[in-house]
């Protein structure tokens, strides 16, 4: 079974600054997806980025992106230039693409509240 | 306008009574899913389904059932047997077909237990 670690509970950044989210994961698959998801206080889970394991280059999506590191299964965000509307919790996720009762399931960490002050 | 809606967004519930939350998605997505969220942990996985008819157990299915009767559809039944009920709940659907498919969330439903 895979397994998805956040270890930062809470983070906070200045407005305008840079900050890294980190996750690790647990898995035997060599082909898999990972996402990170943000949750404002609306609590609307919305797609940040998205990383596919065989792809070498990491993603970037504006001010996002991400370090993915598959030896070490380490998965982190930056976020660049943070703005008060990054305030939320951000979620990693692991997806699974080989077949079986696994396909398709997401696995989530446990989450990292962001608070980016003014 | 497309995406998923559910209903009600508070539901309170007494103990002993089922109660049942409703997704609906108007994506034309095959698969669908329900989630659990704690506070202090992360989505956890109660059913899915990946096309009409067919739905199958997640991490935490117990005291959970479901329905897949139309594609649109995917309602969660939250039964007596469910020992900690009082949690968000979220449903998301995604298209079948393609690796590595975002999901799309709904805006959740918190259902309190008194």
């Amino acid at each position: 079974a895979q397994t998805v670690t956040q270890s930062q509970p809470e983070m906070s950044v200045q407005e305008a600054e840079t900050v890294t989210l980190s996750c690790t994961y647990d898995t035997s698959e060599n082909n898999y997806y990972l996402f990170w998801y943000k949750q404002p206080p609306s609590r609307q889970m919305i797609l940040v980025i998205r990383q596919e394991a065989y792809k070498q280059q990491n993603a970037t999506e504006n001010r996002f992106s991400v370090n993915f590191q598959k030896a070490a299964k380490s998965f982190s965000l930056k976020i660049s230039d943070s703005q008060l509307g990054d305030t939320a919790m951000y979620f990693c996720a692991f997806m699974n693409v080989r077949g079986g009762t696994s396909y398709g399931k997401l696995t989530f960490g446990q989450g990292t509240i962001l608070t980016v002050h003014p | 306008d497309g995406g998923i809606t559910q209903s009600p967004k508070y539901l309170f519930r007494k103990e002993g009574q089922n109660v049942t939350l409703s997704c609906e998605q108007n994506l034309n997505h095959d698969a669908m899913y329900w989630y659990r969220q704690d506070p202090g942990q992360g989505l956890r996985l109660i059913y899915y389904s990946q096309i009409v008819n067919d739905f199958q157990k997640g991490d935490i299915a117990e005291g959970y059932s479901v329905s897949r009767e139309k594609k649109e559809s995917f309602p969660l039944t939250v039964t007596s047997a469910q020992k900690n009920p009082t949690a968000f709940y979220l449903c998301a659907s995604s298209p079948s077909g393609v690796i590595g498919n975002e999901q799309f969330f709904g805006p959740g439903t918190r259902l309190t237990v008194l």
